[in-house]
């Protein structure tokens, strides 16, 4: 079993729908990372959570440590959203461990 | 923000050739950096950690020998790829932490997609 565990692999959405991606982690954590990785390979990260709740413009980061689960919610998605979205958990030594990520794709 | 700046971003080498890519912290000092692969529809796997002024700590099952990492100051790391091979192709993206932050945003390099022919 992955340490990092995200859900659903492939997502596919309508311009305007709201979106929900899941990620739950098996091991001791730090903070965990949502990132978003572009087709060119290029990686921006999003947030960093310890705890509770972010927003960032339309989207919204949330992580419940006892359950050890975050979600990554997109409002108003948009064709621009389309990317791979990635949770990663911090390590004990400060590397990352990367979820497969999921691949959404905003349709006009 | 802060900004890590990875060279180059695309490479295409022979096999037996050896392959430099560089990573740089632009604005802030970097004790750690970290290298990750990605080969297609892969997640990212961590390589190596990589410590200023010491020697790389490689992952299980990661060449040191082939993946040479020189970490010499706060600002540069660089991963050579050493008598590269097809299986070598990857998509290769390193991260740094800034040593004043005891718990940071990850910054990534923009990556490097090596194709060796």
């Amino acid at each position: 079993k992955n340490e990092v565990e995200q859900s659903p692999q492939n997502l596919t959405a309508q311009e305007g729908e709201f979106i929900t991606i899941n990620c739950s982690y098996s091991v001791g954590i730090s903070a965990l990372h949502w990132l978003q990785q572009h087709p060119g390979g290029g990686i921006v990260s999003l947030f960093m959570l310890s705890s509770g709740k972010k927003k960032h413009g339309r989207l919204i980061a949330t992580i419940n440590i006892q359950e050890k689960h975050s979600s990554l919610h997109i409002t108003a998605s948009h064709p621009r959203d389309s990317a791979v979205y990635i949770c990663a958990v911090r390590g004990s030594q400060g590397n990352l461990i990367f979820g497969k990520g999921t691949k959404l794709s905003v349709k006009p | 923000g802060a900004v890590v700046s990875q060279h180059p971003s695309w490479v295409i080498c022979k096999s037996g050739t050896s392959v430099k890519i560089e990573c740089r912290s632009l604005d802030f000092q970097a004790t750690t950096m970290f290298w990750y692969r990605q080969f297609p529809k892969q997640s990212l796997m961590l390589m190596a950690t990589s410590n200023e002024g010491s020697k790389a700590t490689y992952e299980q099952g990661v060449e040191k020998d082939k993946f040479l990492i020189n970490h010499a100051s706060l600002t540069l790391s660089t991963l050579t790829v050493t008598s590269a091979h097809p299986e070598d192709s990857s998509f290769y993206i390193c991260s740094a932490r800034d040593w004043q932050a005891v718990n940071t945003e990850a910054f990534f390099g923009q990556g490097t997609r090596l194709t060796v022919v």
